[in-house]
């Protein structure tokens, strides 16, 4: 199975300014069939059900705010939301879907207000 | 809008069974796969098993194989997930999530509310 670790496990960061998730695959998850990486982001504010922010590592899904972008190949990925807002206070997984079963997440990272 | 709506929280007993549905709406059911996946307490996400909508063929996470059954009813656009001899340390929230793609499986678009089961 490939394993997914991100860091950090939380972060504070200020209102308006930059939040950077990492996540790391054990493998590789792109793949040179369609050259894409097959890596997800989610988010899950507290008491809700996780939701779909990217997939493809970088393609934002609809109506999610264009200050969340994803990054990487191959096996480090990165989310960045540019300007922290309060409704992004929340914790962010990535998942990976390449090599499945079973579909594995990171063990997610918490991300709050300074 | 697509909809995943599951049933409510259950309390079970150890060695006990649970089944949890997850009713579907807002697209055409039979076009997707459905997944589970449980969160634990403070934990992270689960993966269980899928059950494809159109011809009801499942697969599922080696650790549950022998202890989940997925399964659906396409006319009432519902699917379940049966687990069966509960112990404690499958108290969670259990989610259903659809998922895109139809020759290859890839990321979960929609999910459920999640239906919390506490075995004790």
């Amino acid at each position: 199975d490939i394993v997914m670790t991100q860091s950090p496990e939380s972060l504070a960061v200020s209102l308006g300014e930059r939040a950077t998730v990492n996540c790391k695959s054990s493998r590789s998850v792109f793949s040179y069939s369609n050259n894409n990486n097959y890596l997800a982001w989610y988010q899950q504010k507290p008491g809700q059900p996780p939701k779909l922010l990217i997939y493809w590592a970088s393609t934002r899904e609809s109506g999610v705010p264009d200050r969340f972008s994803g990054s990487g190949s191959g096996t480090d990925f990165t989310l960045t939301i540019s300007s922290l807002q309060a409704e992004d206070v929340a914790v962010y997984y990535c998942q990976q879907y390449l090599s499945t079963p079973p579909w594995t997440f990171g063990q997610g990272t918490k991300v709050e207000i300074k | 809008q697509v909809q995943l709506v599951q049933s409510g929280a259950e309390l079970m007993k150890p060695g006990a069974s649970v089944k949890v549905s997850c009713q579907a709406s807002g697209y055409t059911f039979t076009n997707n796969v459905i997944h589970w996946v449980r969160q634990a307490p403070g934990q992270s996400l689960e993966w269980m098993g899928w059950v494809i909508a159109s011809n009801g063929k499942t697969q599922y996470s080696r650790k549950f194989q022998g202890r989940v059954i997925i399964s659906r009813d396409a006319p009432a656009r519902t699917v379940y997930m049966e687990l069966s001899s509960l112990r404690p340390d499958d108290t969670a929230r259990y989610y259903c999530a659809r998922g895109v793609g139809v020759s290859t499986f890839l990321w979960f678009d929609s999910w459920g509310q999640g239906t919390l089961v506490t075995v004790s």
